[in-house]
């Protein structure tokens, strides 16, 4: 059964700050690998999706890359604004599966002026 | 509409209560997926419809959890007699099948919240 897990579970940094956020998943048999963010009390926003068979995505200051072999991605979060306060969730595609995701429990963001 | 509607927003119920979770995801998109998202964790998955077939119910945490899609179209998301346990926002999310020139994406819905008490 595939899990997926985030690290960390919460941060809090400075407006301006460059950022790391974690994944890793224990079955790299993946579709595909996507980020979403979830505002409060709102439904998920797609951020970045990256096929089995890539390395990286970008889109404006947020780049996410993929280690398929080693379960790993990352999103990274360049000059980070208040208004990427959110909660950031990686979710996997299954190699198999008609497109059912996998999330992990997210990372609370928090970036204060 | 331009989005997954979900109604309603909020629903509280006493523990025994029966209630439905409506979905209506955006027009022509073949694929709707229900997950549960229990506080501080991340969505589950809970079943999968393509059209009005349902073809994956395997994370339906009970039979006391019932999903259908009768015309393809909108989804009711029933749980009967609730448990305290039951209590988490439910999403749905729907996407265009792949091929016909549809994004991959999925676009979920704001969710209804369901409290039992």
């Amino acid at each position: 059964k595939q899990e997926v897990t985030q690290i960390p579970a919460a941060l809090s940094v400075p407006e301006g700050e460059n950022l790391v956020l974690n994944c890793s998943f224990t079955d790299s048999a993946i579709y595909n690998l996507q980020w979403f963010r979830q505002d409060p009390g709102k439904g998920l926003t797609s951020l970045l999706l990256i096929q089995s068979s890539q390395r990286e995505q970008t889109s404006g200051r947020l780049n996410a890359s993929l280690d398929k072999s080693s379960g790993r991605s990352t999103l990274y979060i360049a000059a980070s604004q208040p208004g990427d306060s959110a909660t950031y969730l990686c979710a996997v595609r299954g190699g198999t599966s008609y497109g059912k995701l996998t999330f992990g429990q997210g990372t609370i963001l928090t970036v204060h002026p | 509409g331009a989005g997954v509607s979900q109604s309603p927003r909020y629903k509280v119920a006493k523990r025994g209560q029966d209630v439905a979770l409506r979905c209506d995801p955006i027009s022509g998109h073949v694929s709707l997926f229900w997950y549960q998202q229990a506080l501080g964790q991340g969505p589950e998955f809970l079943t999968y419809f393509q059209n009005e077939a349902q073809l994956d119910k395997s994370g339906l945490p009970s039979d006391r959890f019932f999903a259908e899609r009768p015309e393809g179209s909108v989804s009711t998301l029933k749980i009967q007699r609730t448990q305290q346990e039951d209590s988490a926002v439910y999403l749905c999310a729907s996407r265009p099948r792949l091929g016909t020139g549809g994004s991959y994406g999925y676009t979920f819905g704001s969710g209804t919240r369901l409290t039992v008490v």
